[in-house]
């Protein structure tokens, strides 16, 4: 069966980097697209782009841009959610996400919960 | 930008009652829309697709309809498993969703 399994939660300072990954399984990983949704305590969902799993090349929705990179390592079916100069307001829930069925988001990992606090 | 408006904010129901939920949109995104279910803790999990395509295992008892700008998820008899908050998904053009609908006990 399809499975996305997230890395652990992470607490960071301020202006320190943390890197999310999401290793795949029960299905072909470089025929699908890797989409990544963050969500704010208490908040709603917001798409933060997709990454080429057979290319690599990625796309990132407006205010991604930046700070935030999406990376793979295919020869073990993971994908990585890099962000950079965490600021207190990425503090968040990430999930990494799969549409193989319907076009939609038919698969979602469990989440990663970063925290970022002096 | 699509944006996408969801009412109620809150909806309070019981136990057996019909729920009806509304998801517009900006602009039309024909039917790239899909519904999720989100419990407090747990990833959200794909009800409807395409407006109106039930996912693998979800009940029947979930219903979608709709197409442009104007979309419904409704439950025809809350069990109380359904009392969550529902989120509304567009694929027309980028990704967008929707601010979400908590559905909670009366």
């Amino acid at each position: 069966q399809v499975q996305l399994v997230q890395s652990g939660s992470e607490l960071k300072k301020p202006g320190a980097s943390v890197k999310v990954s999401c290793k795949a399984s029960g299905y072909t990983f470089t025929s699908y697209a890797m989409n990544w949704v963050r969500q704010a305590p208490g908040q709603g969902l917001e798409w933060m782009g997709w990454i080429n799993t057979n290319t690599g090349n990625p796309t990132y929705a407006q205010g991604f841009t930046g700070r935030f990179v999406f990376s793979l390592d295919t020869s073990v079916s993971t994908a990585y959610l890099q962000i950079s100069s965490l600021k207190a307001e990425d503090t968040a829930v990430y999930y990494c996400v799969v549409s193989i069925y319907s076009g939609f988001f038919d698969y979602w990992g469990q989440g990663t919960l970063v925290t970022v606090s002096s | 930008e699509i944006v996408l408006t969801q009412s109620p904010a809150t909806l309070s129901l019981s136990p057996g009652e019909r729920a009806t939920l509304s998801c517009r949109a900006s602009q039309s995104v024909s039917s790239y829309l899909a519904w999720y279910q989100q419990k407090p803790g747990q990833a959200p999990r794909l009800l409807i697709y395409d407006a109106s395509n039930r996912a693998t295992g979800i009940p029947a008892r979930f219903s979608g309809s709709g197409s442009g700008t104007d979309f419904t998820l409704t439950i025809s008899s809350l069990e109380p498993e359904d009392f969550a908050v529902y989120y509304c998904q567009q694929r027309s053009n980028w990704v967008t969703f929707g601010p979400g609908t908590k559905v909670d006990i009366k």
